[in-house]
């Protein structure tokens, strides 16, 4: 069964340092997605990305990330100066579909800004 | 994206059905229902989804009464590894809104 990978599985990075979390989607998926979930907190939905182009962003989603799909398989997120409180799980999710929410989801990677 | 209302958090044993209900009251026409489960450390995974009436997969079946203002996710003789977080997520995938929007969901706890 097809899954989306995420990398690295754990990232720890001193503050104000930049990092970039990449995703590999389902190969014939369209939509990609990027959630984070702060430990004992909700999944948050940070972006939304399509036809190489961001669709929708929440109001997490500030100039201090950015979002690229530099081929045809990678999906990163990249934070540029990482603060105390990104610390949390980041998920990539993809979808085949636009009018479905069905969405799969990566394993996470856990991000520790220390 | 309607409110969802669900319990906190839920115990069973293994072997028995579970059934969780998701109020939703202000659900909108064209809004559909979606489960996704969560463990531990783990990213969401769907389950399943409907519009009206019965829907049924592999993993559970999906009971929406007439008036669609509650759900009811069952999973039938859950086993350990079924202790997860639930999420009920009601939206409508048309148009712009895709991003889903997680609450706090039920805490499923199955017991030996």
């Amino acid at each position: 069964e097809p899954e989306v990978t995420q990398t690295p599985s754990h990232q720890v990075t001193q503050m104000g340092q930049e990092v970039i979390l990449r995703c590999v989607p389902i190969s014939n998926h369209l939509y990609f997605y990027w959630y984070r979930q702060i430990l004992g907190q909700k999944v948050e939905f940070l972006v939304s990305f399509y036809n190489n182009e961001i669709s929708e962003k929440s109001e997490i989603f500030d100039d201090q990330f950015s979002v690229e799909r530099p081929d045809g398989s990678n999906f990163t997120l990249k934070i540029r100066s990482t603060k105390l409180e990104d610390s949390a799980m980041y998920f990539c999710a993809s979808s085949e579909n636009r009018d479905s929410y069905e969405q799969y989801f990566g394993p996470g990677t856990r991000l520790t800004v220390t | 994206l309607a409110k969802t209302t669900q319990p906190i958090s839920m115990d069973s044993y293994e072997g028995q059905e579970v059934n969780i209900t998701c109020s939703h009251n202000n659900i909108a026409t064209n809004d559909y229902i979606t489960w996704y489960q969560q463990f531990p450390s783990q990213g969401p995974r769907f389950i399943i989804q409907g519009y009206k009436t019965k829907v049924t997969n592999e993993v559970a079946s999906l009971f929406i009464p007439a008036d669609r203002k509650s759900s009811t996710l069952s999973l039938p003789r859950v086993s350990l590894s079924d202790t997860a977080v639930y999420y009920c997520l009601v939206g409508s995938p048309s148009g712009s809104a895709r991003q889903l929007t997680f609450g706090s969901g039920t805490q499923l706890t199955v017991l030996p």
